[in-house]
């Protein structure tokens, strides 16, 4: 069946590294793919997207890579700070899937002083 | 402001009783979500309507109601609460035209003993 997976569930990182969280997914149809970034007593939040036609796109500190031959995506935080410490999710969507988005578990990044 | 809104954010209820969630959106979407989060647990979904006239089941509507009164509210309704509802609820919207990134409320805790 479909799914969406983190390969670990905790992530700490020092403060000022960069940070990668990754996500397999295993629906080859999938068009769209998204992260979420959740702090605690809010609901998720859009970071940043990318579409099944690009392999890499750039927000402000935030990277997504994806590589559609091993259904991989990745969320790369660069100079990581305090106020980045929360729970991340990877979800997917597809036109297939009456565009009902599938979130991942979640990977909960811990910032290190 | 907030775009999406969701009240209470906090309920306790007892075994049986009936509830209802609402949720309200400004941001002119047509599409409306449901979602439960349960701790070490993705998003899933319980309910979602792509326009007034047009209410659909998620992954897990059983036990659940919905109602869409208008294009900016979309309630929840659990008929006979029961503890292993216990959860986080969240809406979310998102524009009409396919794969587009979901705008999440702040969620409501509830608790049923």
């Amino acid at each position: 069946g479909e799914s969406v997976g983190l390969h670990l569930p905790t992530l700490s990182v020092q403060e000022g590294d960069n940070s990668i969280i990754n996500c397999a997914y295993s629906n080859s149809a999938s068009d769209y793919f998204i992260w979420y970034k959740q702090e605690s007593g809010k609901g998720p939040q859009f970071i940043i997207d990318i579409r099944s036609n690009m392999d890499k796109r750039q927000g402000q500190r935030v990277t997504v890579l994806l590589n559609k031959t091993v259904k991989h995506l990745s969320l790369q935080i660069a100079a990581t700070q305090p106020g980045d410490s929360a729970v991340y999710f990877c979800a997917e969507n597809s036109w297939n899937r009456d565009d009902k988005i599938i979130f991942g578990k979640g990977t909960r990044l811990h910032i290190l002083p | 402001d907030a775009d999406v809104t969701q009240t209470p954010r906090n309920r306790i209820t007892k075994t049986g009783k009936r509830i209802m969630l609402e949720c309200s959106q400004t941001k002119g979407h047509d599409r409306m979500y449901w979602y439960r989060q349960d701790p070490g647990l993705g998003l899933r979904l319980i309910y979602y309507s792509f326009d007034v006239k047009d209410i659909n089941k998620g992954e897990i509507s059983d036990g659940y109601s919905v109602s869409r009164q208008a294009q900016a509210k979309f309630s929840l309704s659990l008929e006979s609460a029961i503890p292993n509802q216990t959860a986080l609820y969240f809406c979310a919207t998102s524009a009409v035209g396919g794969l587009e990134t979901q705008y999440f409320g702040p969620g409501t805790r509830l608790l049923v003993l």
